[in-house]
């Protein structure tokens, strides 16, 4: 069965870069989440996005845009990049109750 | 504010019995409950969930159950495996239908299982 696809799995980027990570959630899915985990920490939800519109947002700096497209594919961007920003993020997707999470892109600011 | 707390940061069971992880909530708008599982540098796994109109759901190995007036909810797994060994993440959310609510997670509970 398909699954959600993140693209890229690693990214490696130095201070003040400019980031995008891709998120292609389940076919029929119309509901995407983005969510950032630090080390040793539980996943913190950054944005959401239902029918190509933001639904609900959360943590997410204002250095990070995201949006939804067409396609229902989403795309989180972030700029200016700071040593912080390393984490792991992972996207999901939903129909109904339950998301299905992705396999993650790993941010290493350096 | 930590809405969904799993206060035991590791568990430890041997093979064969019965692992149990808890899960506490506060916000009583939460009214649908799901257990991921994740193993390191991997997304999380989607395993089993409940909704607040139930108080017990069974898939195989496990079982999760729903105290509502204690705002509280447990996952068994029977019997335990060493491919169980993994991070257990509790998380809620309020609204099942399209498009609501953000799911809230917990902080995570490890769990190993001794051969």
């Amino acid at each position: 069965a398909a699954g959600v696809i993140q693209s890229p799995r690693h990214l490696i980027k130095e201070k003040r870069e400019t980031a995008t990570l891709k998120c292609y959630p389940i076919p029929r899915h119309d509901t995407v989440y983005w969510y950032q985990q630090g080390p040793g920490q539980d996943p913190q939800f950054l944005i959401s996005f239902y029918e190509k519109m933001q639904s609900d947002k959360g943590s997410i700096p204002d250095r990070f845009s995201a949006q939804q497209f067409s396609d229902y594919h989403s795309e989180l961007n972030m700029s200016s990049l700071e040593l912080g920003d390393s984490a792991l993020y992972f996207c999901a997707s939903s129909f109904l109750a339950e998301a299905f999470f992705g396999q993650g892109t790993r941010l290493t600011v350096v | 504010d930590q809405q969904v707390k799993q206060n035991s940061p590791s568990l430890s069971v041997q093979e064969g019995r019965i692992s149990i992880l808890n899960c506490d909530y506060t916000n009583s708008m939460f009214d649908y409950f799901l257990w991921y599982k994740k193993y390191p540098a991997e997304g999380p796994t989607f395993l089993i969930s409940i909704s607040s109109i139930k108080d017990k759901n069974e898939d195989g190995r496990f079982t999760v159950f729903l105290n509502k007036s204690a705002k509280h909810l447990s996952l068994h797994i029977v019997p335990s495996q060493p491919g169980d060994s993994a991070v257990y993440f509790c998380a809620a959310k309020s609204g099942i239908i399209q498009g609501a609510q953000k799911l809230v997670f917990g902080q995570g509970t490890r769990l190993t299982i001794n051969p």
